[in-house]
């Protein structure tokens, strides 16, 4: 079943500026977490938050949780064309080994 | 480095054939998913497995089975594929419980005639 729900479906920018995704979930979470998909590949892990932390950064990337809103960004700074990629938000529960995934945000950076 | 490989990268397959995806860890990892991914539907759950010969029905079983006989190694199986069933097929695993992060394998985009 899919809780997470990533705005905007696509994004262009320029190289060089700021991206901006939003996720919002519907149920408690333990933590929630960041991935990247480059066109036709597997996922890979860009960052993690758990329910108790408000802000996390990771080199450009900076992720924020807000549990009373049910939500989080992640925020790419000074963008490169490297960054274009597919980007999905997965929520995950103390009580099972499941992620429950949102449907992605498709970023395109222009040289 | 951690990783996760899958049999194929691309199959072709027809109508009412058995197929195979076979996913392996190099991780000593207990959990291991089967993922399916269409465009605009993200990432659906297929099955999954917490321990070696366990195995849970995740969002969408219907058409497929799993077998885990190895730690390491965990297998898709569409008893007699269907054109609906042509997707990418995502293999990840983790070591932790509680939700955590997951490694994924390169993806096996089936497609079937």
């Amino acid at each position: 079943s899919q809780q997470g729900e990533e705005d905007p479906q696509a994004l262009s920018i320029q190289e060089g500026e700021n991206a901006t995704m939003n996720c919002s979930y519907k149920t408690s979470i333990n933590n929630l977490q960041w991935y990247r998909q480059n066109s036709g590949r597997g996922l890979v892990h860009l960052i993690l938050i758990r329910s108790n932390e408000r802000e996390k950064h990771s080199g450009r990337l900076r992720v924020t949780l807000d549990t009373s809103k049910k939500s989080s960004s992640l925020l790419i700074t000074a963008s490169r064309a490297a960054d274009t990629a597919s980007y999905f938000c997965a929520t995950g529960s103390a009580s099972n080994y499941q992620l429950i995934w949102g449907a992605g945000t498709k970023l395109i950076i222009k040289p | 480095d951690v990783k996760v490989t899958q049999s194929s990268r691309y199959l072709v397959k027809r109508t009412g054939e058995k197929v195979f995806l076979e996913c392996v860890q190099d991780m000593d990892h207990e959990n291991m998913f089967w993922y399916r991914q269409d465009p605009g539907l993200g990432l659906r759950l297929i099955y999954f497995s917490y321990d070696v010969k366990m195995k849970e029905k995740g969002d969408i079983p219907e058409g497929y089975s799993v077998s885990r006989e190895k730690k390491e190694r965990f297998s898709l199986i569409l008893e007699s594929a269907s054109t609906n069933q042509t997707s990418m097929y995502l293999c990840a695993s983790t070591g932790l419980a509680g939700g955590g992060e997951q490694f994924f394998g390169p993806g096996t985009r089936l497609t079937v005639l």
